[in-house]
């Protein structure tokens, strides 16, 4: 069965950066996408992004460019965010998922596997 | 962006009896080359993750009990719970993946009545 286990939770100053990381256990990490999603305090949930671990190709939402970068590494079966120039809109719960299709390159597909999520509070 | 509409917002339901959650996105999420519709449903339970229910519109997932089901194509889609169970007491989301950026609607929280 898979199992995605994140990082902890992280409280952060405006202005500054953070990293979310996503291990990724008893699957196949290097065939199958993976996306970053987030939930605001009471807000709908929000797609950011993707990779496909097997090329290192990312599909970015617009609204995230320039401050957004997702990486893998398939040493660890590890997908991890970066989201940087931190702002309170920020504050929210970070989950990683599977998309449920495999090799899929470029295409989209529903999330199958969830992370059990990471609280990012941004406070000064 | 598509903009995927949910209602109702709340949904209070007799044990026992149907729920019946619609969703409506701004554009057709129907692919014509392959027949597809490029819709999903989650529900989400508090402190949890999402949970995939249905995806095509209308596949179940793997494990996820026949009572929940999923009808319609391209831009009008229904979730049903046909016979309301009280661990089915969740927030429920629809989700298309047909372009970037995914977008979910702003949930139906279902309750028991």
């Amino acid at each position: 069965q898979v199992q995605m286990v994140q990082s902890g939770a992280e409280v952060k100053k405006p202005g500054s950066s953070v990293s979310v990381s996503c291990q990724v256990f008893g699957g196949t990490f290097s065939s199958y996408p993976f996306a970053w999603v987030r939930q605001a305090p009471g807000q709908r949930l929000e797609w950011m992004g993707r990779i496909f671990p097997p090329l290192g190709t990312t599909t970015y939402a617009q609204k995230f460019e320039g401050r957004l970068t997702i990486t893998s590494d398939k040493s660890t079966s590890t997908a991890t965010m970066y989201l940087s120039s931190l702002t309170s809109e920020d504050t929210a719960t970070y989950y990683c998922a599977r998309v449920r299709s495999q090799w899929l390159v470029s295409g989209f597909d529903a999330f199958d596997f969830w992370g059990q999520g990471t609280v990012v509070t941004v406070s000064s | 962006d598509i903009v995927m509409t949910q209602s109702p917002d709340s949904l209070p339901v007799s044990l026992g009896e149907r729920a019946t959650i619609n969703c409506k996105s701004d554009q057709s999420v129907f692919y014509d080359s392959n027949n597809k519709n490029y819709l999903a449903w989650y529900q989400q339970k508090p402190g949890q993750p999402p949970k995939l229910l249905i995806y095509g519109a209308s596949t179940r997932e793997s494990g996820v009990p026949d009572r929940f089901s999923g009808s319609g194509s391209g831009t009008d889609f229904i979730l049903t719970i046909s016979s309301l169970q009280a661990e089915d007491v969740a927030v429920y989301y629809c989700q298309q993946y047909f372009s970037p950026p995914l977008t979910f609607g702003q949930g139906t929280k279902v309750e028991i009545k």
